[in-house]
């Protein structure tokens, strides 16, 4: 199992742009989450979704949007990219049980919005 | 909603010293203390999780203490080595709420 795949690595956007962080899981799991880390700041959640077609807003979701139309699959769209959203993105996922259970997490997308 | 501390920052430790990273909860409903480590370039790692009707869980030279009265929780590391350098994140969530409240994190650096 490869578990959860994020592409790309690192990107540089003006503002303004637009880009999707892609993120894919090939463990089944029902649960998906996209958090950004800042430093000194922890690991904030910005959507997440319990299933296919399921999506809700976390701590921080504006300026970021979501779809989720299959189990694997998991973008996480950034529209007219600010300063603001330079951060690394951190896609996870688990599998639910009826109670908390382990976040898997990718590796992260750097990006950088000048 | 649920709002974590984390102490220290920062912790500087003499290889085979004992680090222990504390952190408080807001939320007295809350029943899940997972931790998460994170090496550098890398995504954070469970590495050990505590449930709320347990006072203590330990895994090889890791332990993890949780005192619902005074709504903390820590970290305990014994005989510390290179190998757990990284930054360590507590974290903590509700029934029923598959969010997690995350700390800010502490960077551990271990001396050789």
């Amino acid at each position: 199992n490869a578990g959860v795949t994020q592409t790309p690595k690192f990107r540089i956007l003006k503002i303004g742009q637009s880009m999707t962080l892609q993120c894919t899981q090939d463990m089944n799991h029902n649960y998906m989450y996209w958090y950004r880390q800042d430093p000194g700041m922890g690991l904030k959640l910005i959507y997440y979704s319990v299933g296919a077609g399921i999506t809700d807003k976390g701590e921080v979701p504006n300026g970021y949007n979501v779809s989720r139309s299959t189990t694997e699959d998991f973008p996480l769209r950034l529209e007219l990219a600010a300063p603001s959203q330079t951060s690394v993105y951190f896609c996870a996922s688990s599998f639910s049980t009826g109670q908390n259970e382990k976040l898997f997490f990718g590796s992260g997308t750097q990006l950088s919005v000048l | 909603g649920e709002n974590v501390e984390q102490h220290p920052s920062t912790l500087s430790v003499q290889e085979g010293d004992s680090a222990v990273i504390k952190c408080t909860y807001s939320d007295s409903a809350s029943n899940y203390f997972p931790w998460y480590k994170q090496e550098l370039g890398k995504g954070p790692q469970l590495i050990i999780d505590i449930r709320s009707n347990v006072g203590e869980k330990k895994d090889q030279r890791i332990a993890v203490t949780l005192n619902k009265t005074a709504k903390h929780f820590s970290l305990h590391i014994t005989e510390t080595q290179p190998e757990d350098s990284a930054v360590y994140f507590c974290a903590a969530s509700s029934p029923g709420d598959y969010k997690l409240s995350f700390g800010a994190g502490t960077t551990v650096t271990v001396r050789a």
